[in-house]
C-alpha cells in the first residue's frame, strides 16, 4: 500500500531564517505531489504541485520555493521566513493514473515563526 | 479562477441534531470529492461523486451530486461528537491534476 511521509511535524523558527520541510511518498511511482497551507481556522490554499520531476508549478507567488530531486521526494524551503508563514504545511499525492485527482495528505507540519 | 463556494462556513449543532454542508460551482463539475479534517489533524478523503444526480451513503453520511453536476451536499444524519472537524469538498476536474477546494465548513457538536 502508498504511504505518506511528511517531517518534522512541528518547528519553531526565528524570523529570517531558513526552512526545509521534507516528504517522501512510498509505495507508487510517478505520483503527482503537491504542498498545500492552511493558516490557523483556514481552508487549504495550494502552493505547489508537480506532475514529475522538473516539473513544479507554483500557484501563489511568495518568498517560498519547491524542488522534487527524486521521484518520490518533495520538498518545501525558504531561504528567509516571514511571520505570515506561519501554519500548517501539508505534503500530499495523487496517482496520475487514476481519474479524479484524489489526493492523500501526509499528517503535516506545524511551522511556528516568531 | 475557477472556484467551489462552500456553505456555511461554521455550523454548531446539539448532538443527534442533523447537519449539512453545500458546495456550488459556477461550472459543470466531472467530479467532486469529499474530505473531513478532525482538529489538529489533517485532511482525509472520504468520497467521491462522478455521475450526474448521484447519491452514495457512508453509515450516517449521505453525499449527493447535483443533476447539472454543478453542486453538491454531505448531509449527517443524527450527529455525533466524533463528527466534530471540517468536511471540504473539492473539485477534481482539473486535467493537469489539481484539485482545487472549497473554504470547508467546521462542525461543532455539542454534547
Amino acid at each position: 500500500s502508498q504511504t505518506i511521509h511528511q517531517w518534522p511535524a512541528t518547528l519553531v523558527q526565528p524570523v529570517g531564517s531558513p526552512l526545509s520541510l521534507e516528504c517522501t511518498v512510498e509505495g507508487t511511482s510517478n505520483p503527482n505531489l503537491y504542498w498545500y497551507r492552511q493558516a490557523a481556522g483556514r481552508g487549504l490554499q495550494l502552493l505547489f504541485y508537480s506532475i514529475g520531476i522538473d516539473q513544479i508549478s507554483s500557484e501563489v507567488p511568495q518568498n517560498l520555493s519547491a524542488s522534487r530531486p527524486q521521484d518520490r521526494q518533495f520538498i518545501l524551503s525558504s531561504k528567509k521566513l516571514l511571520l505570515s508563514d506561519s501554519g500548517f504545511y501539508l505534503c500530499a499525492w495523487s496517482d496520475p493514473r487514476r481519474r479524479g485527482n484524489t489526493i492523500y495528505f501526509g499528517e503535516g507540519s506545524w511551522l511556528t515563526v516568531v | 479562477g475557477q472556484q467551489v463556494m462552500q456553505i456555511p462556513q461554521y455550523q454548531h449543532v446539539q448532538e443527534g441534531e442533523d447537519f449539512t454542508t453545500y458546495c456550488n460551482s459556477s461550472t459543470t463539475l466531472s467530479n467532486i470529492q469529499w474530505y473531513k479534517q478532525r482538529p489538529g489533524g489533517h485532511p482525509v478523503f472520504l468520497i467521491q461523486l462522478v455521475k450526474s444526480g448521484e447519491v452514495k451513503k457512508q453509515k450516517r453520511l449521505t453525499f449527493q451530486f447535483g443533476e447539472a453536476k454543478k453542486n453538491s451536499s454531505l448531509h449527517i444524519t443524527a450527529t455525533q461528537t466524533t463528527d466534530v472537524g471540517t468536511y471540504f469538498c473539492a473539485d477534481g476536474s482539473s486535467n493537469t491534476g489539481k484539485l482545487i477546494f472549497g473554504q470547508g465548513t467546521t462542525l461543532q457538536v455539542k454534547p
